[in-house]
């Protein structure tokens, strides 16, 4: 099946430095790739929309300075948490859309990133 | 208009009960209704996913019955084992899940022997 991978797995940072987290569809080119937080226990919320080659689409109540995505080719997608606190520690995922026969069709995820601020 | 309700908040199930959890949305323009398995600090697994032309959809002992008119669908776990113990997520996405995904709030399933 479709592998989407992560990295870091997990990653311990002090307030006010900045994160990078990759993003990889591993054996297919993916369109669009999907970047969401979850919080403990809660479901998975939706930060931003990313196509390759074009900027990021953000949900609403997500700051675009503070997180920061780069999607610059069809297998890779980045995002920058940028001046980190520890309101933004989190289990960040992101997912990709493969596309199959022409027709794009079904959303992969990564295994997550678990991002601690100090 | 962008809410997928999910019921139960969490279920328990003997071991080889059926496990149903359900879902319905509000959106008419969503058609596609993907379930997600995820266990503690992993990312989300696709289990099996529908679309609004079939009524039922099976995959081993995974099965979505999706009701159109009712704008509900739930997924039934035949044979309900130990290792199906994790927190399942349904969603529901435009554009055959090229567009973003709408997810429902989770249904922990613990499945006792």
């Amino acid at each position: 099946g479709a592998v989407v991978s992560q990295h870091p797995s997990r990653v311990i940072c002090k307030s006010g430095t900045s994160v990078k987290i990759e993003c990889r569809s591993l054996d297919f080119q993916a369109t669009t790739m999907f970047w969401y937080r979850q919080f403990p226990k809660q479901s998975l919320m939706l930060m931003a929309t990313s196509n390759e080659g074009s900027k990021a689409t953000y949900e609403q109540g997500v700051e675009k300075d503070k997180f920061l995505i780069n999607h610059a080719s069809l297998t890779l997608s980045t995002l920058t948490v940028t001046s980190a606190h520890p309101e933004d520690s989190s289990f960040y995922i992101c997912s990709a859309s493969i596309r199959a026969g022409g027709r794009t069709d079904t959303q992969y995820f990564g295994p997550g990133t678990r991002l601690t601020v100090l | 208009q962008q809410q997928v309700k999910q019921s139960p908040q969490s279920l328990i199930v003997q071991k080889g009960g059926i496990s149903i959890i359900n879902c319905a949305y509000e959106n008419t323009a969503f058609d596609y209704f993907p379930w997600y398995q995820q266990f503690p600090g992993k990312g989300p697994a696709l289990l099996i996913a529908i679309r609004p032309d079939v009524s039922e959809k099976k995959e081993g002992r995974f099965t979505i019955s999706f009701n159109k008119s009712a704008k509900q669908f739930s997924l039934h776990i035949m044979d309900s084992q130990p290792g199906d113990s994790a927190t399942y997520f349904c969603a529901a996405g435009s554009n055959f899940g090229n567009e973003k995904l709408t997810f429902g709030t989770g249904t922990r399933l613990t499945i006792i022997p």
